[in-house]
């Protein structure tokens, strides 16, 4: 089956760790995103990737770093630098960036920092 | 900033009765409009779209409304049921040039049985 996914599904990391994130897709999707959810607000978008080997910082990057090495994957790196990083994650894929095309999502990671 | 704007935060609506969720925008440049149905722990997923071409949209027992001139649009739900029950987001997009998403804070439907 085609789709998104994301692991672990929960996360936990003490001050002071970086952690990264997984998020994997097999839709053949050109562009992957990084959201961030907390409770009582949207997503907020932290990185978006359109190809291979590029990606550009969203609303909220500081603190955060990716990587697209390869179409298919997409991870996402904590690190100590972010202030506030308990929350969810959520990665997602549309078929090209720039688009009108529908995002997917994955279902999600949830980061708490000890 | 926030460029789309959901309201209501909560909702409740009996079973079999319609429920209206509601969306404002401040981005005239937005074009396209999305609606995601969210579920606790688990990722949004894709319920109904509209162009901004477009005043309205069906599919099945969802239908999408928009008033660009209010810069409002409505998701209709009806007959509404429990499994309905999840935070519905309001996301909007520019095609040109657009790179991301801009969504809403959600609202919460609770579908009573």
């Amino acid at each position: 089956d085609g789709g998104i996914t994301q692991s672990p599904k929960y996360l936990f990391r003490k001050e002071g760790q970086n952690v990264t994130l997984s998020c994997e897709q097999n839709l053949n999707h050109d562009a992957m995103y990084w959201y961030r959810q907390d409770p009582g607000q949207g997503l907020r978008l932290i990185y978006y990737s359109q190809i291979v080997n590029d990606f550009q910082k969203g609303d909220i990057a500081e603190g955060y770093s990716v990587s697209r090495e390869k179409k298919e994957s997409f991870p996402l790196t904590v690190t100590s630098a972010q202030k506030n990083p308990t929350a969810f994650y959520l990665c997602a894929s549309s078929a090209r960036q720039g688009t009108t095309d529908t995002q997917y999502f994955g279902p999600g990671t949830r980061l708490t920092v000890l | 900033d926030q460029q789309v704007k959901q309201n209501s935060p909560s909702l409740s609506v009996q079973e079999g009765r319609i429920s209206i969720l509601n969306c404002d925008y401040t981005n005239s440049m937005f074009d396209y409009f999305l609606w995601y149905k969210k579920y606790p722990a688990e990722g949004p997923t894709f319920l109904i779209s509209i162009s901004s071409i477009k005043d309205k949209n069906e599919d099945g027992r969802f239908t999408v409304f928009l008033n660009k001139s209010a810069k409002h649009l409505s998701l209709h739900i009806v007959p509404s049921q429990p499994g309905d029950s999840a935070v519905y987001f309001c996301a909007a997009i520019m095609a040109a040039g657009a790179n991301n998403l801009f969504f809403g804070t959600g609202t919460r439907l609770t579908v009573i049985p």
